[in-house]
């Protein structure tokens, strides 16, 4: 069974500069999270999508953040513009319905500079 | 609010010693509690899982976990460490109602040789 696959693995943008991260969680799963992870730290949630719909975004930063999931399957995670702050680890994960397990993928490490 | 924690923020061990990682969380309805590991360069993997039932749980690699609910506590337990064992640790609490999975800070642990 393919895990949760994110892409890409590493980013290096300048600050300013608009940056995207992919995620294809595993099939049939219908919970998506999107977490951030700093050095160090634990994951902090960003979103939890049920399907298509976004039903915890309190903690995304709305105003240079973005994320969709059209269809239900994958999703994107948008910074724009991106900030010296926002260098850490992105990660993606999914869950059958929201009440079991988490899988995880790899991460996107972005580093801003 | 609704967290994790974890007190130990970096564990030093040798081989063969026995190993107690605690965490402690703050909730007052229902919780699903796991235990995360990511191995230097790997995505986090689940460890072991409690839903319900039996609160002594046992995961992979001879990890156990005890759910205490008075104490609001699922400690990590080991017999024997193995240098491979080191990694970082992550509690984490699904919120039932609230569907929100939220980790802990982490522990990182260190076995030598």
């Amino acid at each position: 069974e393919a895990g949760v696959v994110q892409s890409p693995r590493y980013k290096i943008i300048e600050k300013k500069q608009p940056v995207a991260f992919w995620c294809n969680p595993i099939s049939g799963h219908n919970t998506l999270y999107w977490y951030l992870q700093n050095l160090g730290q634990g994951p902090e949630l960003l979103i939890r999508y049920e399907n298509e719909e976004a039903v915890d975004d309190s903690q995304l930063p709305k105003d240079r953040f973005s994320a969709e999931r059209l269809k239900g399957v994958d999703s994107t995670l948008k910074i724009q513009p991106a900030e010296l702050g926002d260098s850490a680890v992105y990660l993606c994960a999914s869950s059958f319905d929201g009440t079991t397990e988490a899988f995880f993928g790899q991460g996107t490490r972005l580093t801003v500079v | 609010a609704q967290s994790v924690s974890q007190h130990n923020h970096h564990v030093i061990l040798s081989e063969a010693a026995s190993l107690e990682l605690g965490c402690n969380y703050s909730y007052g309805g229902t919780v699903n509690l796991f235990w995360y590991v990511q191995y230097p360069g790997q995505h986090l993997q689940l460890l072991l899982k409690y839903f319900s039932g039996d609160p002594l749980v046992k995961g992979i690699k001879g990890f156990e976990a005890e759910f205490i609910k008075s104490k609001f506590s699922f400690n990590l337990r080991k017999p024997s460490v193995q240098w491979s064992d080191t990694a970082e640790y992550f509690c984490a609490a699904l919120l039932q109602g609230a569907q929100k999975l939220v980790f802990g800070q982490g522990t990182r642990l260190t076995i030598n040789p």
